[in-house]
């Protein structure tokens, strides 16, 4: 398996705190992803990194908040977590952008009460 | 129009039968496309990527109809360890999309 952390793997929190979480690769993958998966969705694209400070918005980033100081570490920050941002979250990391595939960490399931 | 759709099953089948999932994608420059399989309450995993040639995995075919913008993995020879979640994923520019996926139980 591709050596992917996630952390926390679970968190509960309230509406209006701030949250983080961590994606750490040992592969030394250039690129690295943050999913959310919710019922009836699929894995919709957050924000992704393409290398040390070089990150992008995707589909589903309001509200969300992204940093990639290190190579192996991708962090996901919810400024103020609101109860539509309960969901499972997923990292990814890929050697392209196009025609190899991702692997994925174990997720994070984030509950905002 | 959403750049991946799946139908969602689910399919259920006897062990030992043959299925067939499809899934059709709205780009037509997708440049690559992967299955992936996924458990509940777990991670996506990379079943195989899909090649314009169509390829094969033991049990496991992928083919690849650029003309009509889809791709379908067939399963011979069902296992009750294939019960799962199937995704087709298809690389648009520098951006992976996710059908919702299909979901799968294989009945002994």
């Amino acid at each position: 398996d591709a050596g992917i952390t996630q952390s926390p793997r679970h968190k509960v929190t309230e509406t209006g705190t701030p949250v983080t979480l961590r994606c750490h690769q040992t592969e030394n993958h250039r690129y690295m992803y943050w999913y959310r998966q919710d019922p009836g969705h699929g894995l919709r694209l957050i924000h992704y990194s393409y290398g040390v400070k070089d990150t992008d918005k995707g589909e589903v980033s309001d509200g969300y908040s992204v940093s990639r100081s290190k190579t192996e570490d991708f962090l996901l920050t919810l400024e103020s977590a609101t109860s539509s941002q309960t969901s499972v979250y997923f990292c990814a990391i890929s050697t392209s952008y196009s025609n190899q595939p991702q692997h994925f960490g174990d997720g994070t399931r984030l509950s905002i009460l | 129009r959403k750049e991946v759709e799946q139908d969602p099953g689910p399919f259920n089948v006897p062990e030992g039968a043959t299925v067939a999932f499809n899934c059709t994608y709205s780009n037509s420059a997708s440049q690559s496309f992967f299955w992936y399989r996924q458990d509940c309450r777990k991670e996506p995993k990379l079943l195989m990527s899909v090649y314009s040639s169509g390829n094969e995995d033991g049990r496991f075919t992928a083919q690849l109809n650029r003309a009509s913008q889809y791709i379908s993995l067939l399963i011979r020879d069902s296992k009750l360890s294939d019960s799962a979640t199937y995704l087709c994923v298809v690389n648009t520019g520098n951006q992976f999309y996710f059908g919702t996926g299909t979901s799968l139980t294989v009945i002994p």
